[in-house]
This record gives structure tokens, C-alpha cells and sequence, in this order.
């Protein structure tokens, strides 16, 4: 069974940062891309970040460019995200979502149950 | 940018009857469209890919069409656990998008 389980969220101040984690069992997780969606209060689905299945390529939303980076370890089966400088509309539950493919840039096929980010002085 | 919009925003529909939901894309996408249904506190949950294909799990009264810049999801008989909001995503192109979701409340 596939299990994508973040942790690492939390109450953080404007400016601040935080390190998001997802830790994945039950599929080859070298195999496959490996992606954040975020979701603010209220709102509706946010693409945030994409890694291919060795780490060599990553794609980044243009809102958190810059600020953001995602990175894995394939031999701790486990997904990160580094959030750097953060603002209030970073405030959001995070999701780490398994592709279907390897490169990225595919459907997901498994969610995690998301790790709550927020955001405030 | 990708813009994907999705209509109505809220439908209101009874048990047992059809629900239509509507995705458009600002520009191609080709079939590179995915579903996903999410219910208040939990995860989305994928419905389909590849435009028209079923996720592992999903009935048969889910089905999905289009291809392009038009896509529709159907669901054939709605069921009191299919009512939730649904969301479209395209990722064909960088970055990828979502559309704004459809709320099915019961009518």
C-alpha cells in the first residue's frame, strides 16, 4: 500500500522558514517524480514544486521561486521542501503527491493527508 | 500560463441523477488532463487520467471526455459519497495548473 506521510508544518513568523517532509513507503521511490500542491484556506489547488525521480531536474511555481526548493533522498525514501523567506499567502496545508511517471509533469496518483503551514506574526 | 476554468462553480444536483462537469483550457493541452475529487478535510483523490482514464478503484459511473481545450467529467448516477468538489488539472505544459473546482451539492 502507498503511504505519503508529511510532517514539518507548523506556525512560522513573515520571513520565516520551515522544512517540509514526506516520508514514502509502499512504492520504487527512486522510480518516480515526486511533487507539492498546496491549498489555502478556503481555496482551491496550487501547484508548488516538482522533482524527477533522481533529483536532476526540479520545476518551481513562479510564486515561490527563488524562495522554495524541493530535494529528495532516495535512500530515506523521503520528500522535502525548504521554504525560505516566507510570507503570509504562503499560508496554506502542503500535499506531497506521487506522478505517475518519472520525469514529472504527469497526473498524481497518490496524496498525502497535507501538513497545515501557517504563516503569521 | 495554462488558465484552466471550470463551470458551473457550484451544481446542484439530487441522488441518482447525472452530474456534468465542465473543464475548459485556455489553450491545448491535448489529453494530458487529470480529475480529482476532494471531500471537506481530506486529500484529493485521483478520478482519472489521461482525460478519459479510470484511476485504480474509481467506478465505472465516473467517466471522463474531451481532449484539447474542452473536457467534461460525468458521473452517471450520483451516489451521496460523490458529492464533494472537483477539480480539473492540465499538464501538458509547465507550470502545471488546476482549475478552480466544482462544488456537487445535493440538490
Amino acid at each position: 500500500e502507498v503511504q505519503l506521510l508529511e510532517s514539518g508544518g507548523g506556525l512560522v513568523q513573515p520571513g520565516g522558514s520551515l522544512r517540509l517532509s514526506c516520508a514514502a513507503s509502499g512504492f520504487t521511490f527512486s522510480s518516480y517524480a515526486l511533487t507539492w500542491v498546496r491549498q489555502a484556506p478556503g481555496k482551491g489547488l496550487e501547484w508548488v514544486s516538482t522533482i524527477s525521480y533522481s533529483g536532476g531536474s526540479t520545476y518551481n511555481a513562479d510564486s515561490v521561486k527563488g524562495r522554495f526548493t524541493i530535494s529528495r533522498d532516495n535512500s530515506k525514501n523521503t520528500l522535502y521542501l525548504q521554504m525560505d523567506s516566507l510570507r503570509a499567502e504562503d499560508t496554506a496545508v502542503y500535499y506531497c503527491a506521487k506522478d505517475r511517471c518519472s520525469g514529472g509533469g504527469c497526473a498524481f496518483d497518490y496524496w498525502g493527508q497535507g501538513t497545515l503551514v501557517t504563516v503569521s506574526s | 500560463e495554462i488558465v484552466m476554468t471550470q463551470s458551473p462553480a457550484t451544481l446542484s444536483v439530487s441522488p441518482g441523477e447525472r452530474a456534468t462537469l465542465s473543464c475548459r483550457a485556455s489553450q491545448s493541452v491535448s489529453s494530458n488532463l487529470a480529475w480529482y475529487q476532494q471531500k471537506p478535510g481530506q486529500a484529493p483523490r485521483p478520478l482519472i487520467y489521461g482525460a478519459s482514464t479510470r484511476a485504480t478503484g474509481i467506478p465505472a459511473r465516473f467517466s471522463g471526455s474531451g481532449s484539447g481545450t474542452e473536457f467534461t467529467l460525468t458521473i452517471s448516477s450520483l451516489q451521496s459519497e460523490d458529492f464533494a468538489v472537483y477539480y480539473c488539472q492540465q499538464y501538458n505544459n509547465w507550470p502545471l495548473t488546476f482549475g478552480g473546482g466544482t462544488k456537487v451539492e445535493i440538490k
